[in-house]
């Protein structure tokens, strides 16, 4: 079966901190992969996907990269971080049409 | 272009009680729709899907029928439990799976 990790699980960090968040599945093989940003009591924001290695669309203009240096791994990262990147953090990974989501990290920038 | 729209939260139902939450999407194509639940600090859990018209999703209780003639995919419950208090999204995906789109939540709370 299939699993997606995601850490650390909670984050605290002060503003212009650089950011690493990672990502990882086991249980399949060339998933599309993605990133979506929570903030409180809201709804999802897609931020990035990747359909391959090194294969990044971004959907937001904004201080956050990702990268796919693997098959199964997604990292997002930031330089300098800002008050606003505050939030939940959700990996997702699909395969054909059905997309599964990891347990988040939560981001407090302060 | 695709889209999702779900009706505004908070629903707060007593125990027993029956549920609705609405649903319905743009697409262009046939896409394939989804519920997914998130429980307080955890991420979506996949909780049912159809992937055409007529199609009924169903697991847990939840049950949802893919409408195409009304663009609809309203979630439905006989009756909920305290358990059920979380945020509930529609989503689809379009023919490409690339992207998913998500509504904006719902959140439902159960009062025993």
């Amino acid at each position: 079966s299939q699993t997606i990790h995601q850490w650390p699980a909670t984050l605290v960090q002060p503003v212009g901190s650089p950011l690493s968040l990672e990502c990882t599945v086991e249980g399949t093989s060339n998933p599309n992969l993605y990133w979506y940003r929570q903030a409180a009591g809201r709804g999802l924001q897609l931020l990035f996907y990747s359909v391959g290695i090194g294969q990044i669309s971004s959907e937001v203009p904004q201080n956050l990269s990702a990268s796919r240096p693997q098959d199964r791994q997604f990292i997002l990262s930031s330089k300098k971080l800002l008050l606003s990147d505050s939030g939940f953090y959700l990996c997702a990974w699909s395969k054909a049409y059905e997309q599964y989501f990891g347990p988040g990290t939560r981001l407090t920038v302060t | 272009g695709n889209s999702v729209t779900q009706m505004e939260g908070p629903v707060t139902l007593s125990e027993e009680a029956f549920l609705t939450i609405n649903c319905t999407y743009t697409a262009t194509g046939y896409p394939s729709l989804f519920w997914y639940v998130q429980y307080p600090g955890e991420g979506l859990q996949l909780l049912l899907k159809a992937t055409k018209a007529d199609d009924k999703g169903s697991n847990k209780g939840f049950e949802a029928t893919y409408r195409k003639e009304t663009t609809s995919f309203h979630l439905e419950k006989g009756s909920v439990q305290v358990s059920d208090s979380a945020v509930y999204f529609c989503a689809l995906t379009n023919r490409n799976f690339n992207k998913f789109y998500f509504g904006s939540g719902t959140k439902l709370n159960v009062k025993p």
